[in-house]
This record gives structure tokens, C-alpha cells and sequence, in this order.
């Protein structure tokens, strides 16, 4: 159990429509990463939140957005869904800002079905 | 644009022999190495890193080799056990660029009894 936590664990939907997925880091971490994985594909970065700003952007589409509340849980809002956005989403969190050697304690993912 | 490449998708052992996870990459730029270890419905977990300025780092049965020149890296599991079948993602970050990790497309290790 890395500690983060996702919720939740499988959505479906339809195209168009817009859902949250909702992760809560690591007591402590005050870092929160965003992780897109497709089929066959390794993990895309999305976006960086720490202490509640933001702080890194990778490849996010406009039609993603993502917050990181006071209480440090961060929720990634996905809209306007198409078929292509069905992925596993991970979040994963770490203590500070800069990662040092990189280790990140990702959550199980959330994953999202785009019918 | 793939910085990070991991040509193999999958790898057969037997159990007790060398597993050896290749990977390459193609920016220069990169501070630090890493391989991820991830399970069927689990999220990915750290394994084992490297940092540039170093050509080996060891951690019991794992070792990361990282050759600069070529650009490229390796993890070696001696001896490896059925409990080690899972996807490897190797990753690379700079400093400079906070949270992104940059992974490659996984390598599925099967380790048979």
C-alpha cells in the first residue's frame, strides 16, 4: 500500500461527458502527479501540483484541467470525453517539489472507459 | 517524440537465471534513471535509480547499469524468482523539470518456476 489513494477504481462513460477522478497523496507529500496510461503506451505526464499550485505541465489536453485543494487531495476534471481518452489515470505524490532521485508512491489508478 | 525507449515488450526467465531489462534513451540532458516495478491492478512502485554521474548502483538482487556513451541503460534481477513476473518502466527526470518523469513503454518480465 503506496499510500495515495484514487478513487475511483473504474469509470465508464459516454462521449461527451465529463467526470472527476479524485486522489489523495501520501500524509505528508506535498507534491501531486498526474499520470496518463494508454494502451501499450508508458505513462504520459499530465500536470504537477504542489501546495496547491501548479507547477509542471506535460502534454494535457485543454479539455483536462486539475486542482489541488487546501486539504492537499487533487482532482483531475476530464471533459468533452472522446474515445481516445479511455486510459488508466495515476496519480502519484512525493514530499517536495523537486523529486531528488525521482521516486514517486503512485496510487492503483483510476480507470476510464469512454464508450 | 519517445526520450525513453524500451524496445522489448515482454521477456521470458527462468527462475534462478539473469533477467536483464534493457532500455534507451535519447536526451543527454537527463539527471536521473530510474526503473519502476508494477503489478496487474496495482500502481507502479520504485525500484531501484541511478544518477548520471554513476555507471552502477546495486540494491540486493538488482542491479542498473548506465552506459552514457550509448545512452543507454539496464537492470539486471540475479537470481530471479516467480515473485519478480511483472512490467518494468524504466523513467528518466532532470532537476530542472519538477515532477516529469519521463517513461517508457514497459517491458512485461515472466519468470518461470
Amino acid at each position: 500500500d503506496s499510500g495515495v489513494t484514487q478513487t475511483p477504481k473504474h469509470l465508464i462513460t459516454a462521449t461527451g461527458q465529463r467526470v472527476t477522478l479524485r486522489c489523495s497523496p501520501r500524509s505528508g507529500d506535498l507534491s501531486v502527479y498526474w499520470y496518463q496510461q494508454s494502451l501499450d503506451q508508458g505513462l504520459q505526464f499530465l500536470i504537477q501540483y504542489y501546495n496547491g499550485e501548479e507547477r509542471a505541465k506535460g502534454n494535457i489536453l485543454e479539455r483536462f484541467s486539475a486542482q489541488q485543494f487546501p486539504d492537499l487531495h487533487s482532482e483531475l476534471n476530464l471533459s468533452s470525453l472522446e474515445l481516445g481518452d479511455s486510459a488508466l489515470y495515476f496519480c502519484a505524490s512525493s514530499v517536495a517539489l523537486a523529486m531528488g532521485t525521482g521516486e514517486l508512491f503512485f496510487g492503483e489508478g483510476s480507470r476510464l472507459t469512454v464508450l | 517524440d519517445q526520450q525513453v525507449k524500451q524496445n522489448s515488450p515482454s521477456l521470458s526467465v527462468q527462475e534462478g537465471r539473469i533477467s536483464i531489462l534493457n532500455c534507451d534513451y535519447t536526451n543527454s540532458m537527463f539527471d536521473y534513471f530510474l526503473w519502476y516495478k508494477k503489478y496487474p491492478a496495482e500502481g507502479p512502485t520504485f525500484l531501484i535509480s541511478i544518477s548520471s554521474i554513476k555507471d552502477k548502483n546495486e540494491d540486493g538482487r538488482f542491479t542498473v547499469f548506465l552506459n552514457k556513451s550509448a545512452k543507454h541503460l539496464s537492470l539486471h534481477i540475479v537470481p530471479s524468482q516467480p515473485g519478480d513476473s511483472a512490467v518494468y518502466f524504466c523513467a528518466a527526470h532532470r532537476y530542472n523539470q519538477g515532477g516529469k518523469l519521463i517513461f517508457g513503454q514497459g517491458t512485461e518480465l515472466s519468470v518461470k518456476p
